[in-house]
């Protein structure tokens, strides 16, 4: 089945560490997305990458990193520099925006990050 | 800059009965798109309906529907038949640069469905 994995599903660390969230598909898609939800509220882009070795900071990266070293994997780390981390973490993805089509996203389940 | 608003933070409705969430946006592109998702309770965001902007026929998906105005720059979701299945957080999104690089989403309207 082709679709969008990330894990764990929970994860919880200590103020002042870094943490990698998992994103990887297999629809073959060029474009990859990482969004913060907070509750009650849309999703925030963080970060953004249409093609492997290349990405792009969206509204809210400041304390956000990422690689994109393979089409298939997109990871997000977040670092200590990020003032409130605790949130919900959706990956997402979509064909090239650039071949003119709908760049309708498709999501993973999401990660809900606890730091305390 | 491009915007989507939804100014329904919440909607209730009863079940069987229709339902319309509220949406509009704000683009200086001519060719764009347009998408209604839904986040259920096990927040897995899922799409409902999308809409070609230059297509004038509105989208239709089972009992989901939408109202595309162009001119006014609105696009509301109508469900019919609602079913306690619908309770969910929906999302309007489009896809409003000249890039195509990115959506732009609402901040949401919670539905609940009441039996």
């Amino acid at each position: 089945d082709g679709g969008i994995t990330q894990s764990p599903k929970y994860l919880f660390r200590k103020e002042g560490q870094n943490v990698t969230l998992s994103c990887e598909q297999n629809l073959n898609h060029d474009a990859m997305y990482w969004y913060r939800q907070d509750p009650g509220q849309g999703l925030r882009l963080i970060y953004y990458s249409q093609i492997v070795n290349d990405f792009q900071k969206g509204d809210i990266a400041e304390g956000y990193s990422v690689s994109r070293e393979k089409k298939e994997s997109f990871p997000l780390t977040v670092t200590s520099a990020q003032k409130n981390p605790t949130a919900f973490y959706l990956c997402a993805s979509s064909i090239n925006p650039g071949q003119g089509a709908s760049i309708e996203q498709y999501f993973g389940p999401g990660t809900r990050l606890t730091v305390t | 800059a491009q915007t989507v608003t939804q100014s329904q933070p919440e909607m209730s409705v009863q079940e069987a009965e229709t339902v319309t969430l509220s949406c509009t946006y704000d683009t200086s592109e001519s060719n764009y798109y347009l998408f209604w998702y839904k986040q259920p309770p096990s927040r897995q965001m899922i799409l409902v309906i999308r809409q070609e902007a230059y297509k004038q026929q509105n989208a239709t998906e089972n009992r989901f529907s939408v109202n595309f105005q162009k001119a006014a720059k609105s696009f509301s979701l109508k469900i019919s038949d609602s079913q306690l299945g619908d309770t969910a957080m929906y999302f309007c999104a489009g896809d409003l640069e000249t890039s195509g690089s990115r959506l732009t989403f609402g901040e949401g309207t919670q539905l609940t469905v009441n039996p």
